[in-house]
């Protein structure tokens, strides 16, 4: 079956450590993305990948890294600068270009304590 | 910029009853529109998608919405609510000269009770 897998679907990690957040697509899409999801604010765009070894910042950038290694993959590291990353983590792809939708996976549920 | 407002955060319906969710939009051009449902601790699926071709747009699940230019609309309705429709639902602007990136509204929660 087509689609993006994200893992683990809950992590849970004391403050002050990095965490890495898994995405893999099998649906050849060049564009990959990744959004914060906080109750009652809708999705907020982290960083996105328009195509191999190339991203850009998004919206909340700071706190976050990503690579873009392989196609199919697009991981993205919660860092200890991040203040508040407790939320919901959800990967997305797209073939990219204007006016196409997003392919959503399953989402990441961080807990930090 | 682009802009989406949800004019309604909490929907509730009878089963069986028709649903409306209501979604308005600022653009300075002509937009790609996107409804999105998300059930609890899930992804978001496609709805429906308005790419300038027909202002009444069909999607999954009897879902349909239209595009009012003249309001900047695109409600999304349904004729009958299931039990299985209680779910967060997402409208969805792309943005200007922004190669894929899209704009979210802040979501409705809709409630459906028997």
């Amino acid at each position: 079956d087509g689609g993006i897998t994200q893992s683990p679907k809950y992590l849970f990690r004391k403050e002050g450590q990095n965490v890495t957040l898994s995405c893999e697509q099998n649906l050849n899409h060049d564009a990959m993305y990744w959004y914060r999801q906080d109750p009652g604010q809708g999705l907020r765009l982290i960083y996105y990948s328009q195509i191999v070894n190339d991203f850009q910042k998004g919206d909340i950038a700071e706190g976050y890294s990503v690579s873009r290694e392989k196609k199919e993959s697009f991981p993205l590291t919660v860092t200890s600068a991040q203040k508040n990353p407790t939320a919901f983590y959800l990967c997305a792809s797209s073939i990219g270009g204007a006016g196409n939708e997003q392919f959503f996976g399953p989402g990441t549920r961080l807990t930090v304590l | 910029a682009q802009s989406v407002t949800q004019l309604d955060s909490h929907v509730s319906v009878s089963e069986g009853t028709p649903v409306l969710l209501r979604c308005n939009y600022s653009s300075s051009y002509s937009p790609s529109l996107f409804w999105y449902v998300q059930h609890p601790n899930k992804g978001l699926q496609l709805l429906l998608k308005y790419t300038s071709a027909a202002t009444l747009v069909k999607g999954i699940n009897g879902f349909e919405a239209e595009f009012k230019k003249s309001e900047t609309s695109f409600h999304l309705t349904k004729p009958s609510a299931h039990m299985s429709d209680a779910a967060e639902y997402f409208c969805v602007v792309s943005r200007t000269g922004s190669w894929g990136k899209l704009q979210f509204g802040a979501g409705t929660q809709v409630v459906v009770t028997p």
